[in-house]
Formats: structure tokens, C-alpha cells, sequence
């Protein structure tokens, strides 16, 4: 089955550690996003991607670092300077190098700082 | 600045009782507006997109329709099973690779 595959499902850190969050999808998808969920907030864009080995800043990439090697990955590292990291993050992929606004999500990442 | 705004922020239903969720969006051009199902602890799940005032688009028990300043998530006959989130987003003229979410509405159907 064609889909998004977020890992891990559920992640503890203690404060000061960096964290990397894998997203994997085998849609054969151009471009790759991150969003963080947070209770009472709208899904905010951390990153996004739109072919290998290029990426652009969203709204709040204050924090992450990503990297796009692969066509088919697309991993998220917390790291420290974020301040406030806890929250539900979710990964998105769109056939289309240019937003259509129909995104496949994975099942998303539970970070949360201990 | 731009808004999504939806309501209510939750509503609870009977089975069988329809009801409409409120999408209404302040966007200098609208490109598209698009509505997710979002269950309890998973990713959304894309429903819709409408890119023109007058546009409906449905499935199963969902109809979404837009207007120039809002759009509407119109659920007939509802059952338990649609019980989640539903999310609407809203993109720019011009604004390639940004959404702007609402904060959803959650509803829950009671058998």
C-alpha cells in the first residue's frame, strides 16, 4: 500500500537533546512538508520541499533542520533552540511540486520534551 | 491578516440529525479551500477542494459548498462512524506551498 510512514509513533526527550523524526512515503511524490498540530491552533508549516536536495522555510522553522537526500525521505530534527517542542507533528506529501492543497499525511510523531 | 475561522468549535449530533460546519476565510484572492477528516491521534484526511464561488462537491454523507467569504461542510443523516475533526484550509492566490488551516471543528455523532 502507497502511503506516508511516520516513525516514531510517540517520542520522549529530555531538555537540550536533538531529536529527528523520519517521514518515508513511497507515493513517488514531488514535495514533502512538515507541520506541527498544537491543542486550539491550526496546522503551522515548519518546512517543506519540493525536489531533492532543496527545502524552504515555513512559518515557524525557528528550531528543525531538515534534510531531503532522498526523493522518498524527508526527516525532522527537534533540536534544542526549539522552546517549546512538545506538540503533535505531522508529516504531508503532494504529488505536485506546487501546492494543490490535497496533501497525503502520515499518521504523525507525539514529541514530547520530559 | 489572513484568517481561517471555523464553527462551531464543537458540536455534538444524534444519529440521523444533520447539521452544517462553518468555514469562513478572509484571503485577499482565494486559490482553493479544502476540507480534512482528522481522527483521535491520526493525520488528516483530504475530502475536498472547491476553488470557485458556487462550487458543491459531495461525498457519501458530506456536501462542501463556498461562498466568496465562507464555505460549508453540510452532513446529511450523520452516523457515529463520522464522528472526527474537520479540518479547513485555505490557499492564497499566489501563496504556492502554504495552507492556512482552521482549528477544526470536532463533532461527535451519539448513536
Amino acid at each position: 500500500d502507497g502511503g506516508i510512514t511516520q516513525s516514531p509513533k510517540y517520542l520522549f526527550r529530555k531538555e537540550g537533546q536533538n531529536v529527528t523524526l523520519s517521514c518515508e512515503q513511497n507515493l513517488n511524490h514531488d514535495a514533502m512538508y512538515w507541520y506541527r498540530q498544537d491543542p486550539g491552533q491550526g496546522l503551522r508549516l515548519i518546512y517543506y520541499s519540493q525536489i531533492v536536495n532543496d527545502f524552504q522555510k515555513g512559518d515557524i522553522a525557528e528550531g528543525y533542520s531538515v534534510s531531503r537526500e532522498k526523493k522518498e525521505s524527508f526527516p525532522l530534527t527537534v533540536t534544542s533552540a526549539q522552546k517549546n517542542p512538545t506538540a503533535f507533528y505531522l508529516c504531508a506529501s503532494s504529488i505536485s511540486r506546487v501546492t494543490t492543497g490535497e496533501l497525503f499525511f502520515g499518521e504523525g510523531s507525539r514529541l514530547t520534551v520530559l | 491578516e489572513d484568517q481561517v475561522t471555523q464553527s462551531p468549535e464543537a458540536l455534538r449530533l444524534q444519529e440521523g440529525e444533520s447539521s452544517s460546519l462553518n468555514c469562513s476565510y478572509t484571503v485577499s484572492g482565494l486559490r482553493g479551500l479544502f476540507w480534512y477528516r482528522q481522527d483521535p491521534g491520526k493525520g488528516p484526511e483530504f475530502l475536498f477542494t472547491l476553488y470557485s464561488a458556487g462550487e458543491e462537491k459531495e461525498k457519501e454523507r458530506l456536501k462542501a459548498t463556498l461562498t466568496k467569504k465562507e464555505s460549508f461542510l453540510h452532513i446529511t443523516a450523520p452516523k457515529p462512524e463520522d464522528s472526527a475533526t474537520y479540518l479547513c484550509a485555505v490557499q492564497e492566490q499566489g501563496a504556492t506551498n502554504k495552507l492556512i488551516f482552521g482549528t477544526g471543528t470536532l463533532l461527535a455523532v451519539q448513536p
